[in-house]
């Protein structure tokens, strides 16, 4: 069974396109987390959801809107997609606020 | 804010040689988790070994085990035996456990490769 699944895996679109990545996890976990990946392997935190309830956005472009319809799903809304955008997005959940985190398999996201 | 500082962007060694990745941070918090995530070729992000800042005793994982200094801030991570199916990215990370959601802060990875 798998914990923390993402669709699609393999996301190719053209500039200026909105796209969606969705996230889903069947540990029952109360938070959930978005990374991105960038071209040199650097991972950063975009966005955390605590009990549907968003708990920071570090600086992202207001253009990526996370979306949570229940506590097992978080999907991210990409508008207007740029070259920049490019990058590998992961999904992650965990138990609690601030503990181990268990991620998805990722989306490699190709804007040309 | 916390800094991860991973010094090595690349290492290589022989099978069943044993290899230890640094890995220094910067924090004023007094609690929090330390981390090292190893990334294969596939870009799942796996688990290797956690550490929480108040327990002294160094964790340890079958062929993985940390050398936890806290008062200088270093967090090494030491693969004994290693074995090509080590051959990875690898990442130290730090997370704030006092509340919140912060998240995990990552280093910038060592690319570690293991040579048959």
């Amino acid at each position: 069974d798998t914990a923390v699944s993402q669709t699609p895996k393999y996301l190719v679109t053209q500039m200026g396109n909105d796209k969606s990545i969705k996230c889903e996890q069947n540990l029952g976990h109360d938070t959930m987390y978005w990374y991105k990946q960038d071209s040199k392997k650097f991972l950063k935190i975009m966005f955390s959801y605590n009990n549907k309830e968003l708990i920071i956005n570090e600086t992202v472009p207001n253009r990526f809107s996370p979306k949570s319809p229940d506590k097992a799903h978080l999907n991210l809304h990409i508008n207007s997609l740029e070259l920049g955008d490019s990058a590998v997005y992961f999904c992650a959940s965990s138990p609690l606020a601030n503990y181990e985190q268990y991620f998805g398999p990722g989306t490699r996201l190709t804007v040309t | 804010a916390q800094t991860v500082t991973q010094s090595q962007p690349e290492m290589s060694v022989q099978e069943a040689e044993t290899v230890t990745l640094s890995c220094t941070y910067d924090t004023s918090e007094n609690n929090y988790y330390l981390f090292w995530y190893k990334q294969p070729p596939s870009r799942q992000m796996i688990l290797v070994i956690r550490q929480e800042a108040y327990k002294q005793q160094n964790a340890t994982e079958n062929r993985f085990s940390v050398n936890f200094q806290k008062a200088a801030k270093s967090f090494s991570l030491k693969i004994s035996d290693s074995q090509l199916g080590d051959t990875a990215m690898y990442f130290c990370a730090f997370m704030y456990s006092g509340g919140g959601a912060d998240g995990l802060t990552f280093g910038k990875g060592t690319h570690l490769i293991i040579q048959p």
